[in-house]
């Protein structure tokens, strides 16, 4: 059974500080890799994906790695604002569950604090 | 393009009673999800339907959920009787191609 797991839980860092952000799952045999944003009373923003072949995605501010072998995924947000304060989730796609299906961790909370 | 829109917002019931959410996809999106997100917790899937034929419900408890999609637009998802632990955020979100799903601002139901 495939576990996503997010640490920490929370995070709290001062404007200007970069954020690094942890997602690791047990099952390596994933399609894809999301990273998105949840911010309070809304549904969630895709921010990046990346398919199972790649290493890496940039956005911006925002890039985030994959290692399929090792079961983790970092999200980078590069001089935070206060504007980046929100909980992200990170979720797999696996090969053998239906096309789409996403499996989500528990997300981090962060706090960019001016 | 409008985005995923979801009704009512909140909802407060007792326990036993019954309830149910209305979802309306982005226009053309043959996929929708039904996601349910305990606080605290990410969001767990209930049901996808891909246009009106359901997709993977192995999640979603038949005892006392149901959804529908008719005519393979708009969808309804009702819980019927509620749990204190049914209480959470009712997530749907829509599809179009492969990877992008598109989220709905939720409804938060709170049972009593």
């Amino acid at each position: 059974k495939q576990e996503v797991t997010q640490i920490p839980a929370a995070l709290s860092v001062p404007e200007g500080e970069n954020l690094v952000l942890n997602c690791s799952f047990t099952d390596s045999a994933i399609y894809n890799l999301q990273w998105f944003r949840q911010d309070p009373g809304k549904g969630l923003t895709s921010l990046l994906l990346i398919q199972s072949s790649q290493r890496e995605q940039t956005s911006g501010r925002l890039n985030a790695s994959l290692d399929k072998s090792s079961g983790r995924s970092t999200l980078y947000i590069a001089a935070s604002q206060p504007g980046d304060s929100a909980t992200y989730l990170c979720a797999v796609e696996k090969t053998t569950d239906s096309w789409g299906k996403l499996q989500f961790g528990a997300g981090t909370q962060v706090v960019v604090t001016p | 393009e409008a985005g995923v829109a979801q009704s009512p917002r909140y909802k407060i019931i007792e326990k036993r009673q019954s309830v149910a959410f209305w979802c309306n996809p982005i226009s053309g999106h043959a996929t929708l999800y039904w996601y349910q997100q305990i606080l605290g917790q990410g969001p767990k899937l209930l049901i996808q339907f891909q246009n009106n034929g359901v997709v993977d419900d192995s999640q979603l408890p038949k005892d006392r959920f149901s959804a529908e999609r008719l005519k393979g637009v708009d969808s309804t998802l009702k819980i019927q009787p509620a749990k204190l632990e049914d209480s959470a955020v009712y997530l749907c979100a829509s599809s179009g191609s492969a990877y992008e799903q598109y989220f709905g601002p939720g409804t938060r139901l709170t049972v009593t």
